[in-house]
């Protein structure tokens, strides 16, 4: 089945410093995935999308993701974090059906 | 950018309550919606797939009488709860794809603000 999992519930880091938040994926064939975010009580926010081409796709907000096939991994960067840069993020991978799956999300906390 | 309207943001009712939610492409035309289900602390769930001028292509375990999905034109899908209980309470969030004139697949969904379900 095609899926994507987010192994962290938390990320935790300072202002400043460069986050990750991890996401792997199970698909077959080529696969489609995309991150967004979500703050308190809104709806999703698309960041970017990897479809094909380079490995390292620029979004919005200064975040970028690194499509790696070996590690089946797609996860999401940022240089220097923002306090603002705190919500839920989710990974997706889009089916042959054109809908969406998800994984579980990771919660963002960026301290000052 | 391209924008998805969704309302209301929040309803509270009482029990046996039908709601409907709206969901709107502002300045596209989306031939498929989606309508997806959140719990607190959780992923969205795809509770169904709606299409306009047909009908909507449910998950399994979703009931179909009980979440009614009309897709009537292509700016607009509707989801009505009917006769609403407890357990209906979450946060439903709409999304649709904006296909273009080329009929591009990989544009990225687009989704609306959501709308938190109180049923009492």
């Amino acid at each position: 089945a095609q899926s994507v999992a987010q192994p962290e519930d938390q990320v935790n880091v300072a202002e400043g410093n460069p986050l990750t938040v991890k996401c792997t994926y199970s698909v077959s064939g080529n696969p489609y995935l995309f991150w967004y975010v979500q703050y308190p009580n809104r709806g999703l926010q698309f960041l970017l999308k990897y479809i094909t081409g380079d490995n390292l796709v620029k979004g919005s907000y200064g975040f970028e993701a690194e499509f790696n096939k070996s590690q089946t991994s797609f996860h999401l960067k940022k240089p220097s974090a923002l306090v603002s840069d705190s919500a839920l993020y989710f990974c997706a991978v889009r089916l042959l059906t054109h809908d969406m799956r998800f994984g579980a999300g990771t919660r963002l906390t960026v301290k000052p | 950018g391209a924008v998805v309207s969704q309302h209301p943001s929040r309803v509270i009712c009482k029990s046996g309550t039908s709601v409907k939610i709206e969901c709107r492409s502002l300045d596209f035309q989306a031939t498929t919606m989606f309508w997806y289900r959140q719990f607190p602390k959780q992923s969205l769930m795809l509770m169904a797939t709606s299409n306009e001028g047909s009908k909507a292509t449910y998950e399994q375990g979703v009931e179909k009488d009980k979440f009614l999905i009309n897709h009537a034109s292509l700016t607009l899908s509707t989801l009505t709860v009917t006769s609403a209980h407890p357990e209906d309470s979450s946060f439903y969030i709409c999304s649709a794809r904006d296909h273009g004139w080329s009929g591009n697949t990989n544009q990225p969904q687009h989704f609306g603000d959501g709308t938190r379900l109180s049923i009492l």
